[in-house]
């Protein structure tokens, strides 16, 4: 099955700074996402990114699925930032997604 | 409305109990699924029902045992848990399971946090 990296596992920023968090994949993907888990355990999507280029205010993401990579930026980090970022992705065949292992982000005030 | 919807929040259970876990959503979405996370870990697909017919199970124990009574419901039958089984099941749907094009966005409920005594 596809194998999906994070990095990096943890992500330590004082509030205000910028940061890139990266998603590597080993196979062709028909779906993937980028997810904020909050401390209460809710998936929050933030963006359905295949492939190409999206913005949605200081957070902005691009895949490039021919290099099997996506990145996540987030822009002028705050306190409420702070969770897990997941990315998960499925191949050609089905709707297996698999969730790589995280970035675990701490914004500091 | 981009709502899935879980019941209970909070479950706490014996091993010789039996309940289930709940699932609705109204977005016409025709696939639906169960995940399992276990503290400070991504999560595990266990099931997939496409069009209210099972399509995936990921070799999950019969101690769970899912059901799809129509296209906006989906349950989680427990039995005879464990205490490992004790973490967060998180329900999710998306447009279609099948291969095409950028039809998965999946959708997430809030979860529910099991605990198994």
């Amino acid at each position: 099955g596809i194998q999906v990296e994070q990095s990096p596992p943890d992500l330590i920023l004082q509030e205000g700074a910028n940061s890139t968090l990266r998603c590597n994949f080993s196979d062709s993907v028909n779906n993937l996402q980028w997810f904020h888990q909050n401390p209460w355990g809710q998936l929050i999507n933030l963006f359905y990114i295949p492939s190409g280029t999206k913005q949605n205010g200081r957070l902005s993401a691009t895949t490039v699925a021919t290099e099997r990579y996506s990145l996540l930026y987030i822009s002028s980090s705050q306190t409420t930032d702070s969770g897990v970022y997941f990315c998960a992705v499925s191949g050609n065949y089905g709707q297996n997604f698999v969730f790589g292992p995280g970035t675990r982000l701490s914004v500091l005030p | 409305d981009t709502e899935v919807t879980q019941t209970p929040k909070h479950l706490v259970m014996g091993m010789t109990n039996k309940k289930s876990l709940k699932c609705e959503q109204h977005m016409g979405h025709r696939a639906m699924y169960w995940y399992k996370q276990k503290a400070k870990k991504p999560p595990e697909l266990m099931f997939v029902y496409s069009y209210e017919k099972l399509s995936i199970n990921e070799s999950v124990p019969s101690r769970f045992s899912p059901e799809c009574p129509n296209s906006s419901l989906l349950n989680l039958h427990l039995h005879a848990l464990q205490p490992e089984d004790s973490a967060l099941y998180l329900c999710a749907s998306s447009l279609s399971d099948k291969w095409e094009e950028h039809t998965g966005e999946l959708f997430f409920g809030e979860g529910s946090r099991l605990t198994v005594l």
